[in-house]
Parts: C-alpha cells; structure tokens; sequence
C-alpha cells in the first residue's frame, strides 16, 4: 500500500460526536487526498492537500475538514458526525509532477454512524 | 468540468476468455487516464495509466488498455481472463492541465469470471 496507513481501520460512533481519521504515510510525498467510497457512486473527492498547511475541497467536502501540520500526515475530521457520513474512507497520495500520476492508496477506513 | 462512464455494472466472462471493460471520459484538457482494481475489503490497487506517447499501454496482471481520442474511450482488456482476476474495476481521469489536482473517478464495473 506505497507506505500508507490508516487509522483507525474500523469504527462505529453516534450522531452528533466528533471523528477524526488519520493517514500516514512514510515516504515524503507532497500530494495527500481524502475520498469515501459508496456503492453506486465510485469514489469522491472530499478534500486534498498539495503540501502542509495547504489543503482545497473536492466534490463532497460539506461536514469535512482537514489539517495538515506535517508532511506525513493528513487528519479528516467529521465535526459532528451524521448517518450519511456512513462509508468506507480511503486516503491516498499521488506520484509525478504536481501530482499528477497515479495515486496509491491505503487500506481503508470503515466508519458506521449510528 | 470532467467525468467518466463506465457503462456497465457488471461483466460477466468466462475463464479463459478474453476480457473487456469499458470507459468513456470527459475533459476540457489533455486527458490523464487510470485503471484501477479493488479486492474484496481491500484498498484500490493502480493497474495502469495513459499520459502520452503509445495508445495502448500495459499494466500489471497482463491487463492493457488501449487510448481512443475520436471515441474518448479508454478500455481496459485482457487476452485470457483468471478466476483470479475477479473484482471491482475503476477507470479514472484528471485533466492534465497545470493546478489541476482533482482525479474523477467513474462508478466502477464488477467483473466477474467463471470457472
């Protein structure tokens, strides 16, 4: 999984508490994003960061926020968690100029709000 | 604004048999295009890119791809499918414009191939 990890890897928490998700990754890489994945709808943009304390929305960045203070690492935050915030988080980060390669992805995180 | 189809749910194949999985895309720009694989509870695994150069490329796993412009198409095939090659396929596209970050991706196709 290119160096990166995610945590947790499973989650169930209520509506309405804070969640943060955190990825890791361990080769330096400028370019780090945040996507869920729902069935019938591939996966989605929620934020990206193109270097520390730099991060932007993506298609479905409502409920979201970011931080990166360190190179390494990349924290989603759901400020207060929803039911349709259930789904699998995936983050991952890109190779080549300006990022623009391929991406390699981490393992996941299975969230479930109840 | 950029997009991609993929135009079935499902592909069915027998072993052996060739495969085909099909993408059409969208964007103003040069298209960067991807192929992806996904196992069941397992992350998404990079199988190949077209940038420039050669319309068909190769991947991993024997999979190629073969770039389109007229038909702003960009199938994955193989030659022999594997029982093994059985999972969700994502085609993906970013357009390769300078500032642009964001890659698109399309809905997926679960391919399925019987013994």
């Amino acid at each position: 999984d290119a160096g990166i990890t995610q945590s947790p890897r499973h989650k169930v928490t209520e509506t309405g508490t804070p969640v943060t998700l955190r990825c890791h990754q361990t080769e330096n890489h400028r370019y780090m994003y945040w996507y869920r994945q729902d069935p019938g709808h591939g996966l989605r943009l929620i934020h990206y960061s193109y270097g520390v304390k730099d991060t932007d929305k993506g298609e479905v960045s409502d409920g979201y926020s970011v931080s990166r203070s360190k190179t390494e690492d990349f924290l989603l935050t759901l400020e207060s968690a929803t039911s349709s915030q259930t789904s699998v988080y995936f983050c991952a980060i890109s190779e080549g100029p300006e990022g623009a390669y391929e991406q390699y992805f981490g393992p996941g995180t299975r969230l479930t709000v109840t | 604004a950029q997009s991609v189809a993929q135009p079935e749910d499902q592909v069915n194949v027998a072993e052996g048999n060739p495969l085909t999985v099909k993408c059409t895309y969208s964007v103003s720009g040069n298209p960067y295009l991807f192929w992806y694989v996904q196992y069941p509870n397992r992350g998404l695994q990079f199988l190949l890119k077209y940038i420039t150069g050669d319309n068909l490329v190769k991947g991993s796993y024997g999979f190629e791809a073969e770039f389109n412009k007229s038909q702003t198409s960009f199938h994955l095939k193989k030659p022999s499918a594997l029982v093994s090659d059985s999972a969700l396929y994502f085609c993906a596209v970013r357009d390769g414009g300078a500032g642009s970050y964001q890659l698109t991706f399309g809905k997926g196709t679960k391919l399925s191939v019987i013994p």
